[in-house]
């Protein structure tokens, strides 16, 4: 059974890095795609983007350059950094297992990151 | 991008009552569709993929159809425990899209 724990700071104030971190447990992360969905307070999910396990990334375009997914096979986990947040990057954000182009059938619990001055 | 139009945005039924929720695709996607489930505090779970193929663990009570832009997903007998939000996605083609979510009600 693969289990995903996430974790990360939860309070950041506006210019500065969003960083969270997931850790993969019982199953490899070969063969799949690593990726993040966020939801902001009181509306829908947003795809962020995904990793595979040699490195590849694929972003959603709207986030417009400012993130970057990476992953270390060695520590089994993978992370996601998001620069010059505002606001509007308040969010639940998710980790996923998916397989490409492909549904996400494993996530993480969630971690709540409020964007504040 | 693939825009995903759920609908209703919410909707309250009784326990044993049969629950639709459309989702529609802005452009045709196939069968590359997946419904997930989310309750706070929780993982979200995966309940169907590829429109119709129901996730190992759930119950038989969801099922699927559709193909090309219009999808549905069916509560066959409603449970106080499927008081939740649901979300369609497409992963037809990249950027992966969602729909914007039907929470469902006990009444």
């Amino acid at each position: 059974q693969v289990e995903l724990q996430q974790w990360g700071a939860g309070l950041l104030k506006p210019s500065e890095t969003l960083s969270l971190s997931c850790s993969v447990s019982g199953g490899s992360l070969t063969g799949y795609s690593w990726g993040w969905v966020r939801q902001p307070p009181g509306t829908g999910l947003e795809w962020i983007g995904e990793v595979n396990h040699s490195g590849g990334a694929n972003y959603n375009p709207s986030l417009k350059g400012r993130v970057s997914i990476s992953i270390d096979t060695s520590k089994s986990q993978f992370s996601l950094n998001l620069n010059s947040v505002t606001a509007a990057d308040t969010a639940l954000y998710y980790c996923t297992r998916g397989g490409g182009i492909y549904y996400y059938d494993n996530w993480g619990q969630g971690t709540l990151v409020t964007v504040s001055s | 991008d693939i825009q995903m139009t759920q609908s209703p945005s919410t909707l309250s039924a009784s326990v044993g009552d049969r629950v639709t929720i459309t989702c529609r695709a802005s452009q045709p996607i196939s069968t590359w569709l997946a419904w997930y489930q989310l309750k706070p505090g929780k993982a979200p779970k995966l309940l169907i993929y590829k429109t119709s193929s129901l996730q190992s663990g759930v119950s038989s009570r969801f099922s699927g159809s559709g193909s090309g832009t219009e999808f549905t997903l069916t509560i066959s007998s409603l449970q106080p425990d499927d008081s939740a939000s649901y979300f369609c996605q497409q992963y037809n083609t990249y950027p992966l899209t969602f729909g914007g979510g039907t929470r469902v009600e006990i009444k």
